[in-house]
């Protein structure tokens, strides 16, 4: 399974965009890359997910390079309530989607 | 969307005693759930896939005998915390994935939060 690293924490702003970069250096052909969101006291939420391009839906985009070996979660204009750990994970369903969390990102946004 | 619901979301219990906690696909069906640990500000550490119809495969490390996983329909999985000691006090989160549909990704439940005294 690739392993995955992303800065461990992540300082924002009330209505700035933020990306959030992941690398994932191993990544195999079958694998997708799933963005999570998890609040404290709560399981992760999912977030957007992609295999390669980009990928956009109403609460996110993901930019994922020609290589795989990385992508970036842009989350736009984002509020009080987008505080919260974003994990990148990578995985191949046909392996029965097991998932490997790594340290994830603590992004705090402030007013 | 889909929807996994845990239960119960909150024990206390005393030393010594087992603990149950379900895991249920609600609006879908799952031959395949995960099972999951997490300590305060920490990551997920993933604990055992558990299958339906066979045997959990259980991570390294995971005592197999102390947390039992049974998965005996489509869309319910159980772990049994047995003589759950302080130690084992943590937040179990479970996963699963719609079968019928390809490339969906894994969905989380809210959690239970285990406190052993």
């Amino acid at each position: 399974l690739a392993k995955t690293t992303q800065p461990i924490s992540m300082d924002s702003y009330e209505g700035q965009e933020v990306n959030i970069t992941c690398s994932h250096n191993n990544i195999a052909t079958n694998d997708y890359i799933t963005w999570y969101q998890q609040f404290p006291s709560q399981g992760p939420r999912f977030i957007i997910q992609g295999y390669k391009t980009k990928v956009t839906n109403e609460v996110a985009s993901l930019f994922i390079p020609a290589d795989r070996k990385s992508s970036t979660l842009s989350l736009p204009r984002v509020s009080l309530s987008d505080t919260a750990v974003y994990y990148c994970l990578v995985g191949a369903f046909n392996q029965g989607g097991k998932l490997i969390f790594g340290q994830g990102t603590e992004l705090s946004v402030k007013p | 969307g889909a929807v996994v619901s845990q239960h119960p979301s909150w024990v206390i219990c005393k030393s010594g005693t087992s603990v149950k906690i379900e895991c249920r696909s609600l609006d879908f069906q799952a031959t395949t759930m995960f099972w999951y640990r997490q300590f305060p500000k920490q990551s997920l550490m993933l604990m055992a896939t558990s299958n339906e119809g066979s045997k959990a495969t259980y991570e390294q490390g995971v005592e197999k005998d102390k947390f039992l996983i049974n998965h005996a329909s489509l869309t319910l999985s159980t772990l049994t915390v047995t003589s759950a000691h302080p130690e084992d006090s943590s937040f179990y989160i479970c996963s699963a994935r719609d079968i019928r549909v390809s490339n969906q990704p894994q969905h989380f439940g809210d959690g239970t939060r285990l406190s052993i005294l």
